[in-house]
């Protein structure tokens, strides 16, 4: 069935210093997504990247899609306490949002 | 964008009883989902909620267990029924405007069951 694999688990990191989380799905993707979901809260959109190759940015986190679709990641340049969450990618299968088992941030000042 | 609302937040149910959870979206959206994630854990797609037609279930989710409705473009249910201590999790309800576009999603329904 369709999979979103997802890596690290867990990051604990000292503020300003960077983190990255990475996707990887078996197959080809129609498009990815991805979500913060803050402590106690509920998942918030970030983003979407739809072509091949495709790199967007958004302030200190830059998000990447492989050339293939079949990955992506998400870099965030000198982490905050503000950047302390869970996030998830999704790959979009048809209609349906499969998410990925998500990466926990925690950021220590 | 759209603001979804879910009630009840949270609730501790007795084993062999079932809940029904409500989401109300404040704009017509074209797909309503359910989803289920355990504290800590990654979000597992329940179904997607049909307006006026039977939901689309996931694997490992049947009719019977949750079943679901939606009467209109704006609402939904979630009913859990004859609940066990493993269905304690936290429902979420979300809606998209179709195609590749985000999903919104409510704060979720936390259930206990003991």
């Amino acid at each position: 069935g369709q999979q979103v694999m997802q890596i690290p688990q867990y990051q604990h990191v000292q503020e300003g210093e960077d983190f990255t989380t990475y996707c990887n799905s078996s197959t080809t993707l129609s498009n990815i997504q991805w979500y913060k979901q803050r402590p106690g809260g509920h998942p918030v959109f970030l983003i979407q990247l739809v072509k091949s190759g495709e790199v967007k940015k958004q302030k200190r986190l830059t998000f990447q899609f492989g050339e293939a679709k079949k990955n992506s990641s998400l870099h965030i340049t000198a982490t905050q306490t503000t950047d302390v969450g869970t996030y998830f990618c999704a790959g979009r299968y048809g209609n349906k949002l499969v998410f990925g088992a998500g990466t926990i941030l925690r950021v220590k000042s | 964008s759209a603001v979804i609302s879910q009630k009840p937040s949270r609730d501790i149910c007795q084993r062999g009883t079932s809940l029904t959870i409500q989401c109300q979206v404040d704009s017509q959206v074209t797909m309503m989902f359910w989803y289920r994630q355990q504290p800590g854990q990654s979000l597992t797609l329940i179904a997607t909620a049909n307006q006026g037609s039977e939901a689309t279930y996931e694997s490992g989710f049947v009719i019977d267990k949750f079943p679901i409705s939606r009467p209109n473009l704006t609402f939904s249910t979630l009913t859990v029924s004859n609940m066990s201590p493993e269905d304690s999790s936290i429902y979420l309800c979300s809606a998209g405007t179709g195609g590749p576009g985000e999903l919104f999603f409510g704060e979720g329904s936390r259930l206990t069951v003991l």
